[in-house]
C-alpha cells in the first residue's frame, strides 16, 4: 500500500464539487510541499498544483489545493464531464529520502 | 515547446537489462533536477529514482535499489535509466519527469509520453 493515502473514488454529478484528501504523516506532508497530478487514461500524468495551493500554469481555478497538519485535499469545484480522470497526490519523505504518491483516485461524474 | 521523448522500451526476459533514455528540449535542461516514474499496468503511479541537476545527489526506490542506475548527461540534454536483473514485476510504462527545480523535492512539472517496459519469458 502507498504511504500517502487517497480514496479510491470519489463522484458528483457536473456543475457540483468534489474534495479528495491526501493522509501523510510528519515525515512527508507534515514538513514538505504536496503536489497534485491529473492523469487521463492512456495519457502521461499532467502537473496540476504545487506547494499546496499553487496551481499550474493553464489550470483553471476551479482546481484548488489545500493542507492542514499532515493531510491535503485538491478540491474541484464546478465539475465537468473533462474533468473525469485519475488525481494522485504526491510529496517527498524526509526520513526515507523518497518520492511518495498517493494511490491515486478515479473522479467520476454522474 | 518544452518536451520530454522517452525511448529504449521493449520485451525483455527475466534477468534481462534494458536502458531506457529521455531527451529534453525546450528548456535549460542542466538546470532540473529529473526522475523516473513507473506506472504498472493497471496500477498507481510509483516513483523510481531522482537526480539533481548535477546529478550529487541520487535516490533510489528500495524496490529498484542495486539494480537499476540513473543518469545523465548534461551536454546532451540526456536522462538515463539502466536497468538490469529485471523482474515481471518490473513491467510498466516508464515516465521520465523533470522537477520544477534542482533539488530532488521538487514537484515534477513536464512528463514524456512513457515508454513501455515488458518483462516476459
Amino acid at each position: 500500500q502507498s504511504i500517502l493515502t487517497q480514496p479510491p473514488s470519489v463522484s458528483a454529478a457536473p456543475g457540483q464539487r468534489v474534495t479528495i484528501s491526501c493522509s501523510g504523516s510528519t515525515s512527508n506532508i507534515g514538513i514538505n510541499y504536496v503536489s497534485w497530478y491529473q492523469q487521463f487514461p492512456g495519457t502521461a500524468p499532467k502537473f496540476l498544483i504545487y506547494e499546496d495551493n499553487k496551481r499550474a500554469s493553464g489550470i483553471p481555478d476551479r482546481f484548488s489545493g489545500s493542507k492542514s497538519g499532515t493531510s491535503a485535499t485538491l478540491g474541484i469545484t464546478g465539475l465537468q464531464t473533462g474533468d473525469e480522470a485519475d488525481y494522485y497526490c504526491g510529496t517527498w519523505d524526509s526520513s526515507l529520502s523518497i518520492w511518495v504518491f498517493g494511490g491515486g483516485t478515479k473522479v467520476t461524474v454522474l | 515547446e518544452e518536451k520530454l521523448v522517452e525511448s529504449g522500451g521493449g520485451l525483455v526476459k527475466p534477468g534481462g537489462s534494458l536502458r531506457l533514455s529521455c531527451v529534453g528540449s525546450g528548456f535549460s535542461f542542466s538546470s532540473n533536477g529529473m526522475n523516473w516514474v513507473r506506472q504498472a499496468p493497471g496500477k498507481g503511479l510509483e516513483w523510481v529514482s531522482s537526480l539533481t541537476s548535477s546529478s550529487s545527489h541520487i535516490y533510489y526506490a528500495d524496490s529498484v535499489k542495486g539494480r537499476f542506475t540513473i543518469s545523465r548527461d548534461n551536454a546532451k540534454k540526456t536522462l538515463y535509466l539502466e536497468m538490469h536483473n529485471l523482474r515481471v514485476e518490473d513491467t510498466a510504462i516508464y515516465y521520465c519527469a523533470r522537477s520544477r527545480g534542482a533539488a530532488n523535492w521538487y514537484p515534477f512539472d513536464q512528463w514524456g509520453q512513457g515508454t513501455l517496459v515488458t518483462v516476459s519469458s
